[in-house]
């Protein structure tokens, strides 16, 4: 069983640019999950996909986007990076509402 | 809207001894509650979940937590702490339908040798 893997690990952008984020999801897993981690913080939910479709979103601006593909893999991008945007960003994958998330080791992003 | 409260920042505990990560929630309806553990620079770990039954429910590297309605609280314990445990505990609350998982702001625990 494949857990779920993010990619890159670590990531250095200036503030105004864009970034993408990738993920896949667990197999056998339809629902994925983003969320963003500041230092010393819990996690705080972005938004959530079900089979492709955006079902659920956390107190997010626009600039914070995802996809969801028919492979269940995820991408989250963000625009017009701000420096608060710094933080360890989660994917997390999950079978039906309810179920316990199964996570990512994270992406670091950092903004300069 | 559900939330979660864990009302300790840093519990430090000797090795041997028995551990308490206190949580407690708030939700409207039956609550799913689950507990995370993440160690550094790692994502969470599931631990275990309440979702009915059993109040005291059993989890992963001999993790258990108690449920109790009437003070709205889902307290991780573990009978005798190992160094090993050291690491950021994270307690989480679901309720139903497309609501996520929203999780506290974490107690990180100490184990000393």
């Amino acid at each position: 069983e494949t857990g779920v893997t993010q990619s890159p690990t670590h990531l250095i952008k200036t503030r105004g640019q864009q970034v993408t984020l990738r993920c896949s999801s667990q197999s056998g897993h339809n629902t994925v999950s983003w969320y963003q981690q500041a230092l010393g913080q819990g996690p705080q939910f972005i938004f959530q996909y079900y089979r492709e479709e955006e079902n659920g979103r956390g107190n997010f601006p626009p600039r914070f986007s995802g996809l969801q593909f028919p492979n269940y893999s995820s991408e989250l991008n963000v625009n017009a990076l701000e420096l608060d945007d710094s933080a360890l960003y989660l994917c997390a994958s999950s079978a039906t509402g309810g179920s316990p998330l199964h996570f990512g080791n994270g992406t670091r992003l950092t903004v300069t | 809207a559900q939330s979660v409260a864990q009302p300790e920042d840093q519990v430090n505990v000797a090795e041997g001894n028995p551990l308490t990560v206190k949580c407690t929630y708030s939700v409207s309806g039956n609550p799913y509650l689950f507990w995370y553990v993440q160690y550094p620079n790692r994502g969470l770990q599931f631990l275990l979940k309440y979702i009915t039954g059993d109040n005291l429910v059993k989890g992963s590297y001999g993790f258990e937590a108690e449920f109790n309605k009437s003070q709205t609280s889902f307290h991780l314990k573990k009978p005798s702490a190992l160094v090993s445990d050291s690491a950021l505990y994270f307690c989480a609350v679901f309720n139903s339908g497309n609501t996520p998982l929203v999780f506290g702001k974490g107690t990180r625990l100490s184990v000393i040798a």
